[in-house]
């Protein structure tokens, strides 16, 4: 499969644990964006990467989400201290400019 | 702000019929306009995208019209089918290409 892969693909966590998810993104493609959607919404831009170097945070990251792109390649995104409101779809997509992006299936994390 | 709104949220219409979402933006900067269609549970689908330069774009029995003087774009869907039931996102993006969304519409087709 070529397309965008995110691991896990669901995460059940209690109240004040870490979390991280990883996004691999399609090969040749050096635009990496992270979205968050919950229930019945559309998905909210988190941050995004060309290459390693991470570009746009938005307001909705707060100080407890952190995240990395080191190589180029992969990206992975982690919640400290993680709150029930946390709980969410974390999209990831590629893409090989400024225009279409491709999704990954998501990882589906509950806060208990 | 940056702000995409989505209308209808819900839509039903009868197989074979057509289907319009209609969708506004607020940064006159947006120059990409994509639709994606999100089935329950999967991720969001790419289907159709506008570029600012061009005012239409159909693909099969999908197109989008795009009016920048309005801030406005649409998707039309015509002979619909039982499979394009789904939710339906429209989204508006500038030079960072970071995705707004709208808040989705919901169409049923039913058979």
């Amino acid at each position: 499969d070529t397309g965008v892969s995110q691991d896990p693909r669901h995460k059940i966590t209690k109240r004040g644990q870490n979390v991280t998810f990883r996004c691999d993104p399609i090969s040749e493609h050096n635009r990496l964006y992270w979205y968050r959607q919950t229930l019945g919404q559309g998905p909210e831009f988190l941050t995004y990467f060309q290459n390693e170097a991470q570009l746009e945070k938005s307001r909705l990251l707060s100080d407890r989400f952190s995240a990395e792109r080191p190589k180029g390649s992969f990206s992975t995104l982690e919640i400290q201290r993680t709150e029930q409101g946390d709980s969410a779809m974390y999209l990831c997509a590629s893409s090989p400019s400024s225009y279409e992006q491709y999704f990954g299936p998501g990882t589906r994390l509950t806060v208990t | 702000g940056e702000n995409v709104e989505q209308h209808p949220s819900t839509l039903s219409v009868q197989e074979g019929d057509s289907a319009v979402i209609k969708c506004t933006y607020s940064d006159s900067a947006s120059n990409y306009f994509p639709w994606y269609k999100q089935e329950l549970g999967k991720r969001p689908q790419l289907i159709i995208d506008i570029r600012s330069n061009v005012g239409e774009k159909k693909d099969q029995r999908i197109a989008v019209t795009l009016n920048k003087t309005a801030k406005h774009f649409s998707l039309h869907i015509t002979e619909t089918q039982p499979e394009d039931s789904a939710v339906y996102f429209c989204a508006a993006s500038s030079q960072t290409g970071k995705l707004i969304f709208g808040q989705g519409t919901t169409l049923q087709v039913k058979p």
